[in-house]
């Protein structure tokens, strides 16, 4: 079946500007995950979503981040107010269980935005 | 908190031999899982094998195993017959009570012919 799926696949935007990224999860994972990669952080969770209880945001930097699941299946991720820092590949898992804990996270090829 | 180090950030192999990757975690929690991902030049993240904590023995997936030791908070990586597909970054990972994952800084895998 088809994997998780993440648009757009590269992303350039002025400082300044607000941007949308969008992740398909596996049909039926009940849990979503966003993180991100960058030079200087490594890889860093920034959100989970499990079925219908309150998302986990601890991992969100600042209140410029944001993210919704809708109808429990597709994941935005929406950065206001874009800065240089902000570059990096974010990245959008999904696993298949409620239960959540141990469970294989299947990653999506990720988005690159890069902020001038 | 979690913590997950990979104190090798390259390694080199040549095809056919075999190369372990060294990964240390600390954690306070007794039950937790562990993996190995690799993440090729297409960004995508590929599970290469999973532990569960609570089992003593090592996880194999053909040419990959693991040594994990409890005690110690070692877990590394064993590739055995390298093939030039295996070239990559690999992190090290850990799950506990939160579900999220932290990685380690990865260590990036050459192989040569």
């Amino acid at each position: 079946g088809a994997g998780v799926s993440q648009s757009p696949s590269n992303k350039v935007t002025e400082k300044g500007k607000d941007v949308e990224l969008r992740c398909d999860p596996i049909s039926g994972h009940t849990a979503l995950y966003w993180y991100r990669q960058s030079l200087g952080q490594g890889l860093e969770f920034l959100i989970y979503f499990q079925g219908n209880s309150a998302p986990d945001k601890s991992g969100l930097p600042s209140d410029r981040f944001s993210a919704e699941r809708t109808g429990g299946s597709v994941s935005t991720l929406t950065i206001q107010r874009t800065q240089q820092e902000d570059s990096a590949v974010y990245l959008c898992a999904s696993s298949p269980r409620v239960a959540g804990r141990g469970e294989t996270q299947y990653f999506g090829p990720g988005t690159r935005l890069l902020v001038l | 908190a979690q913590t997950v180090t990979q104190s090798q950030p390259e390694m080199s192999v040549q095809e056919a031999e075999t190369v372990t990757l060294s990964c240390t975690y600390d954690t306070s929690e007794s039950d937790y899982y562990l993996f190995w991902y690799k993440q090729p030049p297409s960004r995508q993240m590929i599970l290469v094998i999973r532990q569960e904590a609570y089992k003593q023995q090592n996880a194999t997936e053909n040419r990959f195993s693991v040594n994990f030791q409890k005690a110690a908070k070692s877990f590394s990586l064993k590739i055995s017959d390298s093939q030039l597909g295996d070239a990559a970054m690999y992190f090290c990972a850990h799950t506990g009570t939160a579900s999220k994952l932290t990685f380690g800084t990865g260590t990036r895998l050459q192989v040569t012919l």
